[in-house]
This record gives structure tokens, sequence and C-alpha cells, in this order.
């Protein structure tokens, strides 16, 4: 079936350098896609979002890139930080709905 | 804004019982909770949608007389684990979809439940 995945389990990354996440999607009908953090023991927090008709969208501190021709997804982070730490998500939102099919996840791991 | 209570955090339980999971939201009126199950490094899985006042969808595999779900209003939602054996222990995972005019439309989630069934 569709599926949405990641191409890295883990990430590590020294402090202060900027990081980047990679998502991989199949769904060619997705039109909505999302980037969450998930702390240990936690839920998942939204950090940012993109429709299907932008490549790019940038928040504080992170950029989300989406290249439909290749159907990949990527969350950049710069200058991460220690609170940066966590496992991150891209999910996916069919053109129906609001559901959402989620990634395998990368954790991202700062070195001091 | 946007706050979503799940509660209680963990359960600890004996094989057999049955265990009831809360998710509230608790500053605006979800239309939408979907309840998700996630095992140790490992994504969410979509266990259900729950619309208020209506049946909730199960996802393909999801035993519905097994997690048994109520919505009865637009800020509580209810996931019942039946019977619960070793095999249900797992982090689960609520969240809600705000209705029109609310906060940011997308899913908020819960900080999840943690169920261990001895």
């Amino acid at each position: 079936g569709e599926s949405v995945g990641l191409h890295l389990p883990t990430l590590s990354v020294q402090e202060g350098d900027n990081s980047i996440i990679n998502c991989a999607y199949s769904n060619s009908a997705s039109d909505y896609f999302i980037w969450y953090k998930q702390e240990s023991g936690k839920g998942p927090q939204f950090i940012i979002d993109i429709r299907s008709n932008m490549d790019k969208r940038q928040g504080q501190r992170v950029t989300v890139l989406l290249n439909k021709t290749v159907k990949h997804l990527s969350l950049q982070i710069a200058a991460t930080q220690p609170g940066d730490s966590a496992v991150y998500f891209c999910a996916e939102k069919g053109a129906a709905g609001n559901k959402l099919t989620f990634g395998g996840g990368t954790r991202v791991l700062v070195k001091p | 804004g946007a706050v979503v209570s799940q509660h209680p955090s963990r359960v600890i339980c004996k094989s057999g019982t049955s265990v009831k999971i809360e998710c509230r939201s608790l500053d605006f009126q979800a239309t939408t909770m979907f309840w998700y199950r996630q095992f140790p490094k490992q994504s969410l899985m979509l266990m259900a949608t729950s619309n208020e006042g209506s049946k909730a969808t199960y996802e393909q595999g999801v035993e519905k007389d097994k997690f048994l779900i109520n919505h009865a209003s637009l800020t509580l939602s209810t996931l019942t684990v039946t019977s619960a054996h070793p095999e249900d222990s797992s982090f689960y995972i609520c969240s809600a979809y705000p209705r029109q005019g609310g906060p940011l439309r997308v899913q908020h989630f819960g900080d999840g439940t943690r169920l261990s069934i001895l």
C-alpha cells in the first residue's frame, strides 16, 4: 500500500550545526505534509506543514522543502540545539479526510 | 492553545482487566479524534478515527470489540481496552482535530498513555 518512509533512522549533529532530515513518500495524491517532533515519553508536537502547491516553507529555525517530482520531503533545522534532540516524523494527508500516515521516524541526537 | 490532555499517563494492571483511557481537548472543540498505538522505537499506527456522536471507523486489523471507542462530546473521546492481555501493552496516543474557526487545523496530540499488562 501507500507509505511514507525515511532514509536515516538516527542523525547525530554537533550543537550549532544544521540538521537535515529526509522523508520519501509514495502517495502522489497526498496534498498536505506535516513534520512532528516527539520527545521521549510524550506525544508528537507540530513543527511545520506544507501544502502540495508549495515547494518551500520557513518557520522559526526550521524549513521544509517539498519535491513532488521525486516525492521527497525534508526538514532543515538551523543551528541545532540540545533541545532539538528528539524523534522527528513526517506525516502525509491524502486528498480526502484528515487521516495522517506517519513515516518511520528519525532520531536526532545533538552533541554538545 | 490547542492542548490535548490524555489520562491516565501510565497504567499497570493484571491480564484480563479492562482499561479506559480518556482524551480531552482542553481549549478547543474537536470534530474528529484519532487513536494511535506506538511500539518502542516505532512509528505511530492509526487504530481508529472517532467522530462526535457517531461510530468510530477502525483501521484494518484493529478489533473493534477489543478496542471500544466512545466519542460523547466535542471535547472527549475514550478508548477502552477490553480484557487486556500482555500483547496489548503499548503506548497509546490520541489526537484531536479542531473545528473550523478554532486553533491551527492540524492533529494536536496528547502525551500518550503507557499501558503495561502483567
